[in-house]
């Protein structure tokens, strides 16, 4: 089963509106990772973060991996109507119990923006 | 090409088929993963090759389920005697280097392909 708790499930703000969202966890992780899934398409990923303490930006987006290595949070400023879909977070567990492979994912955050 | 793709996007199987379904990663990537997807969920870890060694295949739920990537390149995930709880989207991704510790993880996803067992 899945150990990542992503909050919120979901969201509905206002184009303009900046939007946080955040994953956290019992279990300690190497990497972090957000995707965006659009309807019918495979995830895409925005950013990754490999070091504890890590804040990085990919454009309006900031996410960061945090201090104790449970938990990260996403950051998207001044929203768009694009910015619509299902947001994942995604991590690599230090302790994956015999599978080294596998990410682990989040059930995701639906983002809605009202122009 | 220019991305994963995989075939068929949508498949209907009756209870009890088989089925397979393909990917074809980006061209010269070297891992490849093959994730399922239940409605409302993020994907769940399948299995996942280097080159044509399938290296860990602790996510397959059952021995109904069965994934090859004979020449390195393409892979098939099969699934027999498909039951209902099997529907599911199929995701694969792939990754240009070998999957290490702190290697390459950004794993570019295909479509994937809708299943549903009837």
């Amino acid at each position: 089963g899945q150990q990542l708790n992503q909050s919120p499930q979901s969201m509905f703000i206002q184009e303009g509106e900046d939007v946080s969202m955040n994953c956290t966890s019992s279990s300690i992780f190497n990497t972090w990772l957000w995707y965006k899934q659009d309807p019918g398409e495979g995830p895409v990923l925005l950013i990754a973060l490999y070091k504890a303490g890590e804040l990085t930006s990919n454009g309006r987006l900031t996410a960061q991996f945090g201090i104790t290595r449970k938990d990260s949070f996403l950051n998207i400023s001044a929203s768009i109507p694009s910015d619509v879909g299902i947001y994942f977070c995604a991590g690599q567990l230090k302790d994956s119990g015999g599978s080294n492979y596998k990410l682990t994912f989040g059930k995701g955050t639906l983002l809605t923006v009202n122009p | 090409g220019a991305g994963v793709s995989q075939s068929p996007r949508y498949k209907v199987a009756k209870r009890g088929q088989d089925v397979a379904l393909r990917c074809d990663p980006i061209s010269g990537h070297v891992s490849l993963f093959w994730y399922q997807q239940a409605l409302g969920q993020g994907p769940e870890f399948l299995t996942y090759f280097q080159n044509e060694a399938q290296l860990d295949k602790s996510g397959l739920p059952s021995d109904r389920f069965f994934a090859e990537r004979p020449e390195g390149s393409v892979s098939t995930l099969k699934i027999q005697r498909t039951q209902q709880e099997d529907s599911a989207v199929y995701l694969c991704a792939s990754t240009r280097g070998p999957w290490t510790r702190r290697g390459s993880y950004e794993q570019y996803f295909g479509p994937g392909t809708r299943l549903t067992v009837t």
